[in-house]
């Protein structure tokens, strides 16, 4: 089992759409969750940090961290083409290699206008 | 935040040659690291820059294909030695202004080998 799976999509929405992306872990000791937007060729884009569980909001984006299920989401609402991209999760531990990310495959998202 | 320059943005190599790549971040930042992005797959990280001293590479990678330089704060370079197909991929450079805040990408370095 990986330490993080994410479902590559492609997913297609239309314009105005809720968006769901998904990643699931195995390792408990996770304490930071990320998620990044890659465009095609450019390099990925910070969108939401987080600690421990809970939510966040900015914007049109809410990531959640359930961390009894090993469990993190980010919703996009009122999706815009420009949100078309890879959307990456990535998580790191709180210990003394905190700063090694272990990352999704990332999801292929394309809003359609 | 950090701005992270990576050149080239791109290229393409014949086998058995080798490519350097360069980072350069705008602001003094604690950790630099190399990653790979191969297609259908997770970002992986090579190994991080240490500046001064020898990289610290992960599991699978070694200093012989993946030498790293790190003078200062601010710059580091990976180069790709004895290049085969196998080693077409994406090479991104990572920086963190500070342990546990978040990391800052570069838009890559595509490098195709032929």
């Amino acid at each position: 089992q990986k330490e993080v799976e994410q479902d590559p999509g492609p997913l297609s929405v239309p314009e105005g759409a809720i968006v769901s992306l998904n990643c699931t872990y195995s390792n408990s000791a996770f304490q930071y969750f990320m998620w990044y937007r890659q465009y095609s060729r450019k390099g990925p884009e910070l969108l939401m940090y987080t600690y421990s569980s809970g939510n966040k909001e900015d914007g049109r984006f809410t990531a959640q961290v359930d961390k009894s299920s090993k469990y993190i989401s980010l919703f996009i609402r009122d999706s815009q083409p420009s949100d078309s991209a890879t959307y990456l999760c990535a998580m790191k531990d709180s210990g003394g290699s905190n700063y090694k990310l272990t990352f999704g495959k990332g999801t292929l998202l394309t809003v359609n206008p | 935040s950090a701005v992270i320059s990576q050149k080239p943005s791109r290229d393409i190599c014949q086998r058995g040659t080798s490519l350097t790549i360069q980072c350069q971040v705008d602001s003094q930042v604690t950790m630099m690291f190399w990653y790979r992005q191969q297609p259908g797959q997770s970002l992986t990280l090579i190994a991080t820059a240490n500046q001064g001293s020898e990289a610290t590479y992960e599991s699978g990678f070694v200093i012989d294909k993946f030498p790293i330089s790190r003078p200062n704060l601010t710059f580091s370079t990976l180069t790709v030695s004895n290049m085969s197909p196998e080693d077409s991929s994406i090479y991104l450079c990572s920086a963190l202004t500070a342990v546990n805040t978040e990391a800052f990408f570069g838009q890559g370095t595509r490098l195709t080998v032929v």
